[in-house]
């Protein structure tokens, strides 16, 4: 079936940018997020793309999808003590009746 | 305008019990959808409702079960608790489930099974 892989951890120092990669194997994968999950909360959307876009910008974020690689990236540029979460990557497809189909969570650390 | 709401926020039960957790969507919004988180699995659908039928079922147990009513409000429902039923159950909310700007999810209910 189809997977989303994200690597668990990411560890960046405040002020730096955070870029958060993610891979999926849907190859007709439609919709494709960006999720932020902090501590006890549910699920925030941050950011969305389509997939015949190349790159989605949105204040201090900024959404790169290479469509042949199927590869996902979120950059948070200057990142902040308030970015410290989880990132969950998202796709979706008309194949898959739209259900989205979930990473495992990046998770964010911002050293001082 | 609200969020999407789930009620109770925190809930523990003992095993073989049963349980009922409720979520009320943005108004407007008739595709509700339930998720489970754990630790070990992350995330995991449950079900899909949209105007008060069952449009897509996860590979759960048949002890997990949904409805939804006329004013889109859903209500789920875990039967005969077990251990591992303990997670963060998250349930989320769009027009009709098939937008491109994704789910708008609760804050979540955390069930305890001891």
């Amino acid at each position: 079936g189809e997977d989303v892989e994200q690597s668990l951890f990411l560890s960046v120092r405040e002020g730096d940018s955070s870029v958060i990669n993610c891979t999926y194997t849907d190859s007709s994968s439609t919709y494709l997020y960006w999720y932020k999950q902090e501590p006890g909360a549910g699920l925030q959307l941050l950011t969305y793309i389509f997939s015949n876009m190349d790159m989605k910008q949105d204040q201090r974020l900024t959404v790169l999808l290479n469509k042949k690689d199927k590869h996902l990236s979120l950059r948070i540029a200057d990142t902040q003590t308030g970015d410290s979460a989880i990132y969950f990557c998202a796709e979706s497809s008309v194949d898959s009746n739209y259900q989205l189909i979930w990473g495992a969570g990046t998770k964010l650390i911002i050293k001082p | 305008k609200a969020g999407v709401t789930q009620t109770p926020r925190y809930l523990i039960k003992t095993r073989g019990q049963q349980v009922t957790l409720s979520c009320s969507p943005i108004s407007g919004h008739r595709s509700v959808s339930w998720y489970q988180q754990t630790p070990g699995q992350g995330l995991q659908f449950l079900f899909e409702y949209f105007s008060e039928t069952q449009r897509n079922k996860g590979n759960f147990p048949g002890r997990f079960s949904g409805r939804q009513f006329s004013n889109s409000r859903s209500e789920m429902n875990v039967s005969t608790l077990e251990l591992g039923d303990s997670a963060l159950y998250l349930c989320a909310s769009s027009l009709s489930g098939e937008e491109n700007y994704g789910y708008t999810f609760g804050s979540g209910t955390r069930l305890t099974v001891v």
